[in-house]
């Protein structure tokens, strides 16, 4: 098994360059996040799915917008990349369902991202 | 205020001595608490997960949690160089659809 899996492992866009991150888990999980890490800042959650077919807005949602195409992947879109967004996203993911399963979050090798 | 706190460091501690890493949280509802270890420019990985009052073992590594008290420590017994990183507390929300990351504390073993 793979685990998570992220593309692409390094990015350098200019301000107002779109693109999608990538993030696939062959763990059968159902749920999956997208988290920026930042110095001095930890681990900040941007937005999750609970489950195929949702998501949810997390901490820091702005600028961002994200897609569950399937159970296994799940996707991050920056439409007008800004250097505030000059950043390492990681993808996670977890069995976690409401009232069941385990909560633990595996995490991808990340993406970083330079937007100058 | 932060949902969860960490003192950031540095933590410096001798090879064999035992390092003591500690976390405060905010919201009384959590469930689940984790710690995760991140070396630098790696991803976190999971060292321990603890769901109730008390503690937990596992090899050199002890989580004790204290919901009264809203607090969640780890301990690493026997500490070695490999055991120099940033470490992670996480702790879900009550939902257990959101988590909250300390900002991690920096450790380093010195041989």
């Amino acid at each position: 098994n793979a685990g998570v899996t992220q593309t692409p492992k390094f990015q350098v866009l200019k301000t107002g360059q779109s693109m999608t991150l990538q993030c696939a888990q062959d763990m059968n999980h159902n749920s999956m996040y997208w988290y920026r890490q930042d110095p001095g800042m930890g681990l900040r959650l941007i937005y999750y799915s609970a489950s195929e077919g949702t998501t949810d807005k997390g901490e820091v949602p702005n600028g961002y917008n994200v897609s569950r195409l399937n159970k296994r992947e799940f996707s991050l879109r920056l439409e007008s990349a800004a250097p505030s967004q000059t950043s390492v996203y990681f993808c996670a993911s977890s069995e976690a369902l409401r009232g069941g399963g385990t909560d633990t979050q595996y995490f991808g090798p990340g993406t970083r991202l330079t937007v100058l | 205020q932060k949902e969860v706190e960490q003192n950031s460091g540095p933590l410096s501690v001798p090879e064999g001595a035992i390092a003591s890493l500690n976390c405060t949280y905010s919201d009384r509802v959590s469930q689940s608490f984790f710690w995760y270890r991140q070396y630098s420019g790696k991803s976190p990985e999971l060292i321990m997960s603890i769901y109730s009052n008390g503690d937990k073992e596992d090899g050199r590594f002890t989580a004790q949690l204290n919901k009264a008290s809203q607090y969640v420590s780890l301990l690493i017994r026997d500490s070695q160089p490999s055991d120099s990183a940033t470490y992670l507390c996480a702790v879900s929300g009550n939902t257990g659809n959101q988590f909250y990351f300390g900002t991690g504390t920096s450790l380093t073993v010195i041989p």
